[in-house]
């Protein structure tokens, strides 16, 4: 069984600070994907990172970052500097393989971050 | 045109109507993806192809049918819909199964 779980369910925090989103997840399998994407006001679904299981450097993208801690089975996303345009509800996913030849994907339940100007 | 597109953006159907809904990726991605994002629930994904074969089979009722006829189309027949299954269906591609996905607006759904 996977889960993936975000603890916060909203965020709210002014304009240029720094804000950090956790994902915890739960498997068994050694081989698994983890992603993280944004869905902002308008709807539109946006995919931001897919991390496999065998690679523990933390990325960098801008003022978007992500560690990742196997030993405490987190994917935590971090926006430095936040700005308006940051609001939006952000999903963490888990993708690992089923045994069939497919992947499972499993969403959580989204943290919902507000960016006050 | 660029990107994903989906249509039509909002559809109100009776439980014993069936619709179909169109998704088209101008990108030259080889997979396509169907999403459902409801209020109760989280976002599930519902079916992948790649290479216009299935390659997900999650447990999704039969009364959702996929077909994908060519690596650009997606659709998703609907028939015999329940009240519960109103949601936003999203549409996504990606050049490889589980890269980088680009996703469409989404088609609001309204079973009465």
């Amino acid at each position: 069984a996977q889960k993936v779980t975000q603890a916060q369910t909203e965020i709210s925090v002014v304009e240029k600070e720094d804000v950090t989103l956790d994902c915890v997840y739960e498997t068994r399998d050694t081989t698994y994907y983890l992603f993280w994407y944004k869905q902002p006001p308008s709807g539109e679904l946006v995919f931001l990172i897919r991390r496999n299981s065998f690679d523990e450097q933390n990325e960098i993208s801008g003022r978007y970052s992500w560690n990742f801690q196997k030993s405490t089975s987190s994917f935590n996303f971090t926006i430095t500097a936040s700005q308006v345009v940051d609001s939006a509800v952000y999903f963490c996913a888990l993708s690992e393989p089923d045994g069939a030849g497919s992947y499972q994907l499993t969403f959580g339940k989204g943290t919902k971050l507000s960016v006050i100007p | 045109e660029t990107g994903v597109t989906q249509t039509p953006r909002h559809l109100v159907m009776g439980m014993t109507n069936k619709k179909s809904l169109k998704c088209e990726q101008h990108l030259g991605h080889n997979a396509m993806y169907w999403y459902k994002q409801s209020a109760k629930k989280p976002l599930e994904l519902m079916f992948v192809y790649s290479l216009e074969e299935r390659v997900e089979n999650n447990s999704v009722p039969s009364r959702f049918s996929p077909e994908c006829p060519n690596s650009s189309h997606l659709f998703l027949h609907l028939h015999t819909l329940q009240p519960e299954d109103s949601a936003l269906y999203l549409c996504a591609s990606s050049q490889a199964f589980l890269d980088s996905q680009y996703f469409g607006p989404g088609t609001r759904l309204t079973v009465t």
